[in-house]
């Protein structure tokens, strides 16, 4: 079975810095989607980012960023110049190539001070 | 053009009781999925459902069930519920299953058992 470990509960940063959150995974696939969603007080799950485990190169998406390191089985996502719109739940997730079901980590608080 | 709407935004119900959870995908979408958020976690994937037929089922109770109708709006259905079931309900559309389609979520329904 697949599993998807966010070790930072909660995170903060100062508008305008730069900041990122980590993520790991296990899986015995080879082939994978990876994701990062944000999920703000309005409860609505947005997705971010998205990584395909079969691309080495780096997903980037404006300010954010993956970091991508497959054998470590890591996911890192790097927010740059932070906004305080970027204050959320934070979610990874990962999907086998079939699709039929999204796992999701426990999540990482990110807040963003003026 | 409408997102995903889910019905109703907010619930409560008793213990023992039977709720219905409603979800209308975005438009020509023939995939929904649905996930339990408990307070505090990630979502946990309970049923994918595509072209009116279940493709995946998550680890739940046999109380939680689910149908696509031919329209493909989706309704779950959880039977003779428990404290432990109040949670976010996020139901999720995508145009076809697999992991390289985007999934798009509702603003979910806020079930509490009482």
């Amino acid at each position: 079975a697949q599993t998807v470990t966010q070790s930072q509960p909660e995170m903060s940063v100062q508008e305008a810095e730069t900041v990122t959150l980590s993520c790991t995974y296990d899986t015995s696939e080879n082939n994978y989607y990876l994701f990062w969603y944000k999920q703000p007080p309005s409860r609505q799950m947005i997705l971010v980012i998205r990584q395909e485990a079969y691309k080495q190169q780096n997903a980037t998406e404006n300010r954010f960023s993956v970091n991508f390191q497959k054998a470590a089985k890591s996911f890192s996502l790097k927010i740059s110049d932070s906004q305080l719109g970027d204050t959320a739940m934070y979610f990874c997730a990962f999907t086998e190539t079939s699709g039929s079901r999204l796992t999701f980590g426990e999540g990482t608080q990110l807040t963003v001070n003026p | 053009d409408a997102g995903v709407t889910q019905s109703p935004t907010h619930l409560i119900k008793t213990r023992g009781q039977h709720v219905t959870l409603r979800c209308s995908p975005i438009s020509g979408h023939k995939s929904v999925s649905w996930y339990q958020q408990v307070l505090g976690q990630g979502p946990q994937f309970i049923f994918q459902y595509y072209e009116k037929e279940e493709r995946g089922r998550g680890n739940f109770p046999d109380r939680f069930s689910a149908r696509q109708f031919p329209n493909y709006s989706s309704e779950l259905n959880v039977n003779a519920l428990l404290l432990g079931d109040s949670a976010l309900y996020l139901c999720a559309s995508s145009l076809v299953r697999g992991g390289n389609t985007e999934a798009f979520f509702g603003q979910g329904t806020r079930l509490t058992v009482v």
